[in-house]
């Protein structure tokens, strides 16, 4: 089976500072794992995904993921934060070599909000 | 490519009511998938389908939920005697395949309210 924990349920930066959203996730088999924005009554969007190779991921609108086994995480990071980038993010994971690879399981989401 | 459209976008219906959600995915992609996603929560896997096969289904799809893709386009999602508790917003999504280099493209979603 598989979890995600996404640790802090609200972020709160300031435009122009660091975003860092944290992601821990339990998985029995190698995963592939996943970051997405949703914007307010949208859907889901693909920021940046883990499955192998290089374990530091770059992703759309400047964010980046570094996978690190040793530690179960997945976390995202933003240099600099825009406006534009308050939303509400999802890790997930799913089996990288299982049979049911394609069934995403996701955390409970972290509100970012960017201040002024 | 239009992406995954699902339709209505909202649906508020009175407790007891059958409603019944479509989504039309992406043309070529072969899989899709429906999730739930209640207040302050994740994305929750519901089923899945290749092509007009419906592969597997959660045990949150209770009796009253049946899935269709009868052609292995367009699904519709069909919830019977509705329950306060299914008051959710309901994300398609597909893909054409899955691994390494695939990605699931997910629809805007249905709001419902049972009332």
């Amino acid at each position: 089976a598989q979890s995600v924990t996404q640790l802090g349920s609200h972020v709160s930066v300031s435009e122009g500072a660091l975003v860092l959203l944290r992601c821990n996730y339990s998985s029995s088999v190698p995963p592939y794992l996943f970051w997405y924005v949703q914007y307010p009554n949208q859907g889901l969007q693909l920021l940046l995904k883990y499955t192998t190779g290089a374990t530091l991921v770059k992703g759309i609108n400047g964010f980046e993921a570094e996978f690190k086994k040793s530690e179960t995480s997945f976390h995202l990071t933003k240099p600099s934060a825009h406006m534009s980038d308050a939303a509400e993010y999802f890790c997930a994971v799913s089996e990288g070599s299982g049979g049911s690879n394609y069934k995403l399981t996701f955390g409970k989401g972290t509100l970012l909000t960017v201040n002024p | 490519d239009t992406g995954v459209s699902q339709d209505p976008r909202h649906k508020i219906t009175k407790r007891g009511q059958n409603v019944t959600f479509r989504c039309d995915p992406i043309s070529e992609h072969n899989r899709l998938y429906w999730y739930r996603q209640t207040l302050g929560q994740g994305p929750e896997f519901l089923t899945y389908f290749q092509n007009e096969a419906q592969l597997e289904k959660s045990r949150l799809l209770s009796d009253r939920f049946s899935a269709e893709r009868p052609k292995g386009s367009f699904s519709t999602l069909e919830i019977q005697r509705t329950e306060q508790g299914d008051s959710a917003m309901y994300l398609c999504a597909s893909s054409l395949g899955w691994g390494e280099g695939t990605e699931a493209f997910f629809g805007q979603g249905t709001r419902l309210t049972v009332v």
